[in-house]
């Protein structure tokens, strides 16, 4: 079974900085790959889909890399709204099942 | 503009069956590729996805827990049920519904979640 791992699990950064986010898949997923920001007692909001495509109306200081097994979430300059945490997500047709990595929860420094 | 409401339970017993109403507007669980699925979270860990129906009525289901969940759309009442039997402490969570945009592998609207204890 495909797994996605995150890394890191913690990142402490501050306002202003760019950080980079990475979701390794246990195989090759090509770019069937999303990234999702969750706040404390909120639902996931989908930032990223395909590996790079961002979602209408995610700033575009978002950004995402990447294909095969290696990807990447990039926040060029961060903003105070961005502290949360960050989820990859794939769909594995083999057995048919929805993956989300462990998140990466970012805060500030 | 889609919305996802879900209701049900606030608490059940060890052994009970529940039952969560995801209640939608802004699209047709009619049209062709769109899916409703359900993802649970337990307190301060990741999300896990449960099942997902889609508009053709095709159900899959997450392989360790498939023989506990049904999955079912009542189109006329913009509803999506999913009940789990056999309620155990580690059911307990957030449990979120989400609208799979047609004919992709992502969730793109998301209910604000319901939070469900399992607890005699």
């Amino acid at each position: 079974d495909i797994q996605l791992t995150q890394s890191p699990s913690f990142l402490s950064a501050s306002v202003g900085d760019r950080v980079t986010i990475t979701c390794r898949a246990s195989q090759g997923i090509a770019s069937y790959l999303a990234w999702y920001q969750q706040k404390p007692g909120k639902a996931p909001k989908l930032l990223i889909y395909a590996a790079s495509t961002l979602e209408s109306g995610v700033p575009s200081r978002f950004s995402g890399s990447g294909s095969g097994t290696e990807f990447s979430l990039a926040i060029s300059s961060l903003q105070p709204e961005d502290f949360a945490t960050y989820y990859c997500q794939h769909l594995s047709s083999d057995p048919y099942i929805y993956i989300f990595g462990q998140g990466t929860k970012l805060e500030i420094k | 503009q889609i919305t996802l409401e879900e209701s049900g339970p606030t608490l059940v017993k060890p052994t009970q069956t529940l039952t969560l109403t995801c209640t939608f507007s802004g699209f047709s669980i009619d049209t062709n590729g769109v899916g409703v699925g359900w993802i649970r979270q337990p307190p301060g860990k990741p999300l896990e996805w449960l099942a997902l129906i889609y508009w053709d009525d095709d159900k899959r289901y997450r392989p360790s827990l498939k023989s506990r969940l049904t999955i079912t759309k009542d189109t006329s009442k913009n509803q999506v049920v999913l009940t789990m039997t056999n309620m155990n402490p580690v059911d307990t969570g957030t449990y979120y519904c989400a609208h799979r945009r047609g004919s992709t592998w992502f969730f793109d609207s998301w209910g604000q979640g319901t939070l469900v204890t399992v607890s005699s």
